[in-house]
């Protein structure tokens, strides 16, 4: 089946501690995508890739790192820097090339500092 | 930053009545998409309208898309209970997509 797979579905950290969130897709798409969601909040940018070995910063990009080293994986990483990181994170992905351009998300990870 | 943001924040209606919610963004876009969420999952593409397009449907979706007034609605007609969920238009610039903080929509029995 195609699609998106994030890991793990529901993550606990402690505070000062790094933690990746894992996110693969068999879709071939170009472009990947992470947003933060906030409870009763809409998804907010964090990074986006549309090639690989090659991203940019979203809106809030701070306290987050990324790595784009093969097509079908995304990665990213909540460090220390990040003042508040408990949140739903949501992994998208889709085409560049037209009329391709609606994004297929997965299924998201719940991270919690404790 | 929010580039779009939805009206009204929640909505409760009927089943069986027809739901509205509307999305004005700032600048312009390349299209326009409407996502559903249900609670706690990951977002579902519902329908996509480019720039050069008015309006659009699928089954009991209709989308319109006014860039003059940087604005669009999404109608869902004869609502049922399983549309209970949060809406949410993305705009899409520059390989950017934007979403808006959504619609929290509950059909009542």
């Amino acid at each position: 089946d195609g699609g998106i797979t994030q890991s793990p579905k529901y993550l606990f950290r402690k505070e000062g501690q790094n933690v990746t969130l894992s996110c693969e897709q068999n879709l071939n798409h170009d472009a990947m995508y992470w947003y933060r969601q906030d409870p009763g909040q809409g998804l907010r940018l964090i990074y986006y890739s549309q090639i690989v070995n090659d991203f940019q910063k979203g809106d809030i990009a701070e306290g987050y790192s990324v790595s784009r080293e093969k097509k079908e994986s995304f990665p990213l990483t909540v460090t220390s820097a990040q003042k508040n990181p408990t949140a739903f994170y949501l992994c998208a992905s889709r085409g560049l090339a037209y009329p391709y351009n609606e994004q297929f998300f997965g299924p998201g990870t719940r991270l919690t500092v404790l | 930053s929010q580039q779009g943001e939805e009206d009204p924040q929640a909505l409760s209606i009927q089943e069986g009545e027809n739901a509205t919610m509307n999305c004005s963004y700032k600048t312009s876009i390349n299209n326009l998409q409407w996502y559903r969420q249900n609670s706690g999952r990951g977002l579902v593409h519902l329908i996509l309208i480019r720039s050069n397009e008015r309006e659009k449907h699928s089954g009991r979706l209709r989308v319109t898309l006014d860039t003059s007034k940087k604005s669009s609605s999404l109608l869902i007609t004869a609502s049922r209970a399983a549309d209970t969920a949060s809406y949410f238009c993305a705009t899409d610039r520059d390989d950017k997509i934007i979403f808006g903080k959504g619609t929290r929509l509950h059909i009542l029995p």
